[in-house]
């Protein structure tokens, strides 16, 4: 079965700095999709970026890209000039693509980050 | 664009009492979906539907019944609640192209 790891439960970032989220996967699939979503204290789920596995590239969306190493099945989060607003939680999941062996996200426990002024 | 409607946003429950938690979606999606929020454990998947008519069992299912007579709507039931469902519950649909799942808001449920 396929899971999903997050080993940093919190993490903390000075305003204006980089963080990098980890994110681990396991899977026997050759095609799928990662994702990071993000949860302010308003709970609402917030997609924040996405990477099919075929493409090499890494995916970037302005101040958010990943560091997708599909061999070592490793999909890290960075966040660039953090800011306030980034504080919330984090989760990192995992799908096959429609129809196939998952058709559903399954989700890491998530990674609490906190950015100080 | 309302997205996905979850109703009620709050609630607390006897236990043994049944509730249903509703959800409806106006994107036209295929797929929806129930997970359960709790601290240290994630999004957990409880019962899932690919299309309607046919729904499937997720990683915690035991406790919940869904129902997906159409394409909008995809309520969860808990028969006779226990104290361990509380948590927040949120529905969410998916988009065949993407795979993005879209969520609700939310349920928080409290079972005393």
């Amino acid at each position: 079965a396929q899971t999903v790891t997050q080993s940093q439960p919190e993490m903390s970032v000075q305003e204006a700095e980089t963080v990098t989220l980890s994110c681990t996967y396991d899977t026997s699939e050759s095609d799928y999709y990662l994702f990071w979503y993000k949860q302010p204290p308003s709970r609402q789920m917030i997609l924040v970026i996405r990477q099919e596995a075929y493409k090499q590239q890494n995916a970037t969306e302005n101040r958010f890209s990943v560091n997708f190493q599909k061999a070592a099945k490793s999909f890290s989060l960075k966040i660039s000039d953090s800011q306030l607003g980034d504080a919330a939680m984090y989760f990192c999941a995992y799908r096959t693509p429609y129809g196939g062996a998952t058709n559903k996200l399954i989700f890491g426990t998530g990674t609490l980050l906190a950015v100080q002024p | 664009i309302a997205g996905i409607t979850q109703a009620p946003t709050s609630q607390i429950l006897a236990a043994g009492r049944r509730m249903t938690l509703r959800c409806t979606q106006d994107m036209r999606h295929n797929a929806m979906y129930w997970y359960r929020q709790d601290l240290g454990l994630g999004l957990r998947l409880i019962h899932y539907s690919n299309t309607a008519g046919t729904t499937g069992k997720g990683e915690v299912p035991d406790g919940y019944s869904v129902s997906r007579a159409n394409t909008d709507d995809f309520p969860l039931t808990l028969a006779s609640a226990v104290p361990s469902q509380t948590s927040v519950y949120f529905c969410a649909s998916s988009d065949r192209q993407s795979g993005e799942l879209f969520f609700g808001e939310g349920s928080r449920l409290t079972v005393l």
